[in-house]
């Protein structure tokens, strides 16, 4: 166990909508970040903050956003959800402001229909 | 651009041999390396890092190798067992040289072990 939880485990949301993801970091993480796995891919960075405030972002849609609150848990948004957004999210967690020696959730399997 | 690619996207090795995973890089800023397993359902689970001024570096049954002039990154498990069949996958983080952190990941080698 990695001490890093996210919350649901499994969603099913209609195109269109709007979904949040929950990240709880592990003890002592203030930066965490969130990568999108599609099926049969390696995890793409999405973005990535520090002490509440975002540190650095992949190649996503201003759709996606995200917050980290005083207590270094985090949330991942997602409006005007498309079908290719159908995948695996993962939040990972370190102690390191560079992301360094990060720990993973098991993450959130979010289906489009 | 930036990638970071895997010669073999499969790879079937008999219980208790050593296994060698490999992984090619393009971009030569990137300063510090990370070997993931991920098990099926689950998150992708470290297994060990290297830095760019080392160029091996032990832990239990793994070992990495980096060879920063042909940019190549190596993962061997010796004495693979049943429970190391995953998915591996190799990253590199840029580090705070870029206007921003992040850590890209390959596609992933599958690793079956036959008992």
């Amino acid at each position: 166990e990695t001490g890093v939880t996210q919350s649901p485990t499994h969603l099913i949301k209609t195109r269109g909508q709007q979904v949040t993801l929950r990240c709880s970091s592990q003890s002592g993480h203030n930066t965490v970040s969130w990568y999108q796995q599609a099926l049969g891919q390696g995890p793409q960075f999405i973005f990535q903050y520090y002490r509440e405030e975002e540190n650095g972002r992949g190649n996503f849609p201003p759709r996606f956003s995200g917050l980290q609150f005083p207590n270094y848990s985090s949330e991942l948004n997602v409006n005007a959800l498309e079908l290719d957004d159908s995948a695996l999210y993962l939040c990972a967690s370190s102690r390191t402001r560079d992301g360094t020696e990060a720990f993973f959730g098991q993450g959130t399997r979010l289906t489009v229909v | 651009g930036e990638s970071v690619g895997l010669h073999l996207p499969t790879l079937s090795v008999q219980e208790g041999d050593n296994s060698i995973i490999n992984c090619a890089y393009s971009n030569s800023a990137s300063d510090y390396f990370i070997w993931y397993k991920q098990e099926s359902g689950k998150g992708p689970q470290f297994i060990i890092d290297i830095r760019s001024n080392m160029d091996k570096r032990q832990g239990q049954r793994v070992t990495v190798l980096l060879n920063k002039t042909v940019k190549h990154l190596s993962l061997q498990i010796a004495a693979t067992q049943p429970g190391d069949s995953a998915v591996y996958f190799c990253a590199e983080n840029m580090g705070p040289k870029t206007s921003y952190d992040k850590v890209i990941f390959g596609p992933g080698t599958s690793l079956s072990v036959i008992p």
